[in-house]
């Protein structure tokens, strides 16, 4: 069974700070997806990586994909109140279906 | 574009009812469809790939004969959660696939549903 562990499980930060989640897996994943989950709604695409060590950014968030396609990190820079919410990696193992972490939940506090 | 939507978005019944979930892409059509359930404060978990036109594969320790996916159009799969009880009450979730598109294509999730069985 593939397993995707993410790394904190919670997090509370102020606004301001700086953090990192982790997504980690000793599965190879062909591409990977971070999400974000308000309470009540469907998560919400950030990001997909597909190449081993790629980064991507958007905005305020970074994205790494493993070199060897087994993990990936989050970091956000300046943390504010609206970067609340459950984040979530979803591995692709190459079938049609998508595994997703355990889930980091984060508040920022104004 | 790509919005998929569910209905109801909420459900109250009582135990031993069967209810009926809708998860339609709107402005693509989607060979695939997944379901997942999410209980509170958890991450989603995998309940079964529904494919048009074919029957739905089930994960590991999900009843398939509790949980009825039918995908009958491109656009449209249903899941039925057969005699509920409490146990069932959580939030589920679709998301939905576009047709043809690479293995890594994006999915699309609808806004869930969230079910309370009393």
């Amino acid at each position: 069974t593939q397993l995707l562990e993410q790394s904190p499980q919670f997090l509370s930060i102020q606004e301001g700070e700086n953090l990192t989640v982790y997504c980690n897996s000793s599965s190879v994943f062909s591409s990977l997806q971070w999400y974000r989950q308000e309470p009540g709604e469907g998560p919400v695409l950030l990001v997909t990586v597909v190449t081993g060590g790629e980064v991507k950014k958007l905005k305020r968030l970074t994205f790494q994909f493993g070199d060897a396609r087994k993990d990936s990190s989050l970091h956000i820079t300046a943390a504010q109140p609206g970067d609340t919410g459950l984040y979530l990696c979803a591995g692709g193992p190459g079938t049609y279906k998508y595994i997703f972490g355990t889930g980091t939940r984060l508040k920022v506090l104004a | 574009g790509a919005v998929v939507s569910q209905h109801p978005s909420w459900v109250i019944c009582k135990s031993g009812t069967s209810v009926k979930i809708e998860c339609r892409s709107l402005d693509f059509q989607a060979t695939t469809m997944f379901w997942y359930r999410q209980f509170p404060k958890q991450s989603l978990m995998l309940m079964a790939t529904s494919n048009e036109g074919s029957k739905a594969t089930y994960e590991q320790g999900v009843e398939k004969d509790k949980f009825l996916i039918n995908h009958a159009s491109l656009t449209l799969s249903t899941l039925t959660v057969t005699s509920a009880h409490p146990e069932d009450s959580s939030f589920y979730i679709c998301s939905a696939r576009i047709a043809g598109g690479p293995v890594q294509e994006t999915q699309y999730f609808g806004p869930g549903t969230r079910l309370l069985v009393l």
